[in-house]
């Protein structure tokens, strides 16, 4: 069984560029979130997605930020006209859908995380 | 999502018993325990989770006070590979099913040869 799948491992970009970092979710999985990590400091939860929806983005910065989770595809985290700040190790994580399983509450679902993208703006 | 109290840090020697403890005296009725833990430059790993009863599992125990305010990780025998950071999460219900979790700054587990 193929993990959480996180792509690229290590993204550099400058300042003003780009980032997009894909997460495919494990077989079978499909809610997806993403945290990020800042150097020597905590997770901290950005967003939660089901297939085209947007669950809950309290995490999320108010501009530059976007998440998608296509019916199709990877969930896709876009930065638009990154900043240093930026820097950090983005983790996705993938957990079965809404509902009971053997009797226990969706809600209990183990996540399962990727290895994380780095992301360097220079 | 109720708050947790972990020691920053613990040390424990290889092959021994550890455990590690965690607070939270403001837990609700249906919130579950997690434990999470995040080895060096690797995402967060499922360790194991509870809600009043003891649980058992391959990687770890997991010991719950029987008021519930708190909560104990106990890891049997240490290894080096176990040295990571160790996260208790209180999970709460939400109407859509799922809820992200909240990471709070954890314990540093570090094993010593």
């Amino acid at each position: 069984n193929a993990g959480v799948m996180q792509n690229p491992r290590h993204l550099v970009r400058r300042r003003g560029q780009e980032a997009r970092l894909r997460c495919s979710p494990m077989k079978g999985h499909s809610h997806v979130y993403w945290y990020r990590q800042l150097p020597e400091e905590g997770l901290k939860f950005m967003v939660y997605l089901q297939k085209e929806n947007i669950i809950d983005e309290s995490g999320m910065p108010k501009e530059r930020f976007s998440a998608e989770f296509p019916k199709e595809g990877p969930s896709i985290l876009r930065i638009q006209q990154v900043v240093r700040g930026d820097s950090a190790a983005y983790f996705c994580a993938s957990s079965r859908a809404r509902g009971l399983t053997k009797g226990v509450p969706s809600y209990n679902s183990p996540l399962h995380f990727g290895n994380g993208t780095r992301l360097t703006v220079t | 999502d109720a708050k947790t109290t972990q020691p920053n840090s613990m040390e424990s020697n290889e092959e021994e018993p550890v455990h590690l403890p965690c607070n939270h005296s403001t837990i609700s009725g249906t919130d579950y325990i997690h434990w999470y833990r995040q080895l060096p430059s690797q995402g967060p790993e499922y360790v194991i989770h509870g809600l009043t009863s003891n649980v058992n599992n391959r990687m770890a125990s997991l010991a719950i006070a029987e008021d519930r305010k708190s909560s104990t990780l106990i890891l049997h025998r240490a290894t080096l590979r176990d040295a990571a950071v160790y996260y208790c999460i209180l999970r709460s219900p939400s109407l859509s099913g799922n809820t992200p979790l909240v990471f709070g700054k954890g314990t540093r587990l570090s094993v010593i040869a």
